[in-house]
C-alpha cells in the first residue's frame, strides 16, 4: 500500500471547519483513500473513504485532487468531541492485503472551545 | 448491535503467565482482526481471519503469541509466557465481507504485565 504523509498535530477552533491533509504522492490506479479516527481511549472509527470523486457523508467530506496524490478530511463545524487522532490510510480494494488497513501515526485534532 | 465485544477489558499479570484475550466480532461478518497499540509502535496489525480460518498472520510478534478463531462469533488472543513488553492495548476488529470498506472495532483491552 501506498505510504501517506500527515501532520503531526492540528488546532480548530470548535464551530469552525477542520481541514487535514494528507499526502499519497506513490497511490496507485486502485488504490482507496480511508479515514479512521480514535478518540481517546476507544477504538479506532471509520469515517469516509473515496477513490476519485468526492465523497460526503453525515460526518465529514473527502476532498481528493484529481492527480489522487494528496486528500482533505474535511469536518464542517468541528466540534469538542471531534478531537481525536485522525489516520488517512491507502488501501487496495482487491489482491492479497486487500484486507489490511496500515495506520500511520496520524494527526491528532484538538478542537479549541 | 452490541458490535465487537472484547474481554477483559483490563487485564493486569505478571511476567511469565498466560493471558487470554477474548472477542466477540459483529454478528454477520466474516473477517475478524487482532491490532496491538502501543506509544512507540502505534497501531500494528497482528492477525486476521476471513471465515474463521487465518489468512495472514505475519504480524504476529513471535510464538509467544497465539490467536484461533473456532466459529463465527468467537476469537482468541493467547501469549505464553507473558512478558513486559507485551504491555498494550490490544483491539479486535471486524468487517462484513471482502467488499467491504469499513472495520469495526472493538473498545480494546489494556494488557499490563509487570
Amino acid at each position: 500500500d501506498a505510504k501517506t504523509t500527515q501532520p503531526p498535530s492540528m488546532d480548530c477552533a470548535e464551530g469552525r471547519a477542520a481541514n487535514l491533509p494528507c499526502n499519497h504522492s506513490t497511490i496507485s490506479g486502485n488504490e482507496y483513500v480511508y479515514w479512521y479516527r480514535q478518540i481517546h481511549s476507544q477504538g479506532p472509527q471509520y469515517i469516509i473513504h473515496g477513490l476519485k470523486n468526492n465523497e460526503t457523508n453525515e460526518m465529514a467530506s473527502l476532498i481528493i485532487t484529481e492527480d489522487r496524490k494528496s486528500s482533505t478530511l474535511i469536518l464542517p463545524h468541528a466540534t469538542l468531541r471531534d478531537t481525536a487522532v485522525y489516520y488517512c490510510i491507502v488501501r487496495a480494494y482487491s489482491g492479497a492485503g486487500s484486507y489490511q488497513l496500515t495506520f500511520g501515526k496520524g494527526t491528532k485534532l484538538s478542537v479549541i472551545p | 448491535d452490541a458490535g465487537v465485544i472484547q474481554s477483559p477489558r483490563h487485564e493486569v499479570t505478571e511476567m511469565g503467565q498466560e493471558v487470554t484475550l477474548r472477542c466477540k466480532p459483529i454478528s454477520g461478518h466474516n473477517s475478524l482482526f487482532w491490532y496491538r497499540q502501543t506509544m512507540m509502535r502505534g497501531l500494528e496489525l497482528l492477525i486476521y481471519f476471513n471465515n474463521n480460518v487465518p489468512i495472514d498472520d505475519s504480524g504476529m510478534p513471535e510464538d509467544r503469541f497465539s490467536a484461533k478463531m473456532p466459529n463465527a462469533s468467537f476469537s482468541t488472543l493467547k501469549i505464553q509466557p507473558s512478558e513486559p513488553r507485551d504491555s498494550a492495548v490490544y483491539f479486535c476488529a471486524s468487517m462484513m465481507d471482502r467488499s467491504s470498506y469499513e472495520q469495526y472495532f472493538g473498545p480494546g483491552t489494556r494488557l499490563t504485565v509487570t
